[in-house]
């Protein structure tokens, strides 16, 4: 079975752009979370969506929204980049949304603003 | 501010050897604890998750759970260089599936 997905791999974009990121979760996996990791430290939690609705939030300006389709797949938007935007996205799915379903990561996508 | 402390490392320990890696964290309500691998440059991989108090091995891995200590912990048994990544600790706080990761671990085993 395929793994989460996310596209592109690699990104380099201008301060002031907006930059959309792509992920497909697991088969049958119906939450998607989105997490942001800066070299050295560990992801930070962005966004969960379930059903098409977003379960949670984390701490991150309103320059970062995101989205759920019906087949489950999900976008994740920033808006006005920043060079402090440079990072790994990544992106993972679960079966649901508890505690009790374990996250699986896809291969993130490298996002570098210069 | 809800919060999770790993050692940074490096911790070297040479290949046969048993790795011990650590975590506190600071919410005693956690009910839910995730260890992943991370490569560098790859992303995280899990690796166990435990959600009782006590022991749970899997292979040449042991996840071990003190909630009264608030403390979790991955052990590897006969480490090979193969080992040698960053080991990240997470936790979900409110069953939500919003995981608060360590700032990993990064472990190096010599042959």
């Amino acid at each position: 079975d395929a793994g989460v997905t996310q596209s592109p791999t690699h990104l380099i974009k201008t301060r002031g752009q907006q930059v959309t990121l792509r992920c497909s979760p697991i088969s049958g996996h119906k939450s998607v979370s989105w997490y942001q990791q800066v070299l050295g430290q560990g992801p930070q939690f962005i966004f969960q969506y379930y059903e098409k609705e977003e379960r949670g939030r984390g701490n991150f300006p309103d320059r970062f929204s995101a989205r759920q389709f019906p087949n489950y797949s999900s976008e994740l938007n920033v808006n006005a980049l920043l060079l402090g935007d440079s990072a790994l996205y990544l992106c993972a799915s679960s079966l649901d949304p508890g505690g009790r379903s374990p996250l699986h990561f896809g291969n993130g996508t490298r996002l570098t603003v210069t | 501010q809800k919060e999770v402390e790993q050692n940074s490392g490096p911790l070297s320990v040479p290949e046969g050897a048993i790795a011990s890696l650590n975590c506190t964290y600071s919410d005693r309500g956690s009910q839910s604890f995730f260890w992943y691998r991370q490569y560098s440059g790859k992303s995280p991989e899990l690796i166990m998750f435990i959600y009782s108090n006590g022991d749970k091995e899997d292979g040449r891995f042991t996840a071990q759970l003190n909630k009264a200590s608030q403390y979790v912990s991955l052990l590897i048994r006969d480490s090979q260089p193969s080992d040698s990544a960053t080991y990240l600790c997470a936790v979900d706080y409110n069953q939500g599936g919003k995981l608060i990761f360590g700032q990993g671990t990064e472990l190096s085993v010599k042959p």
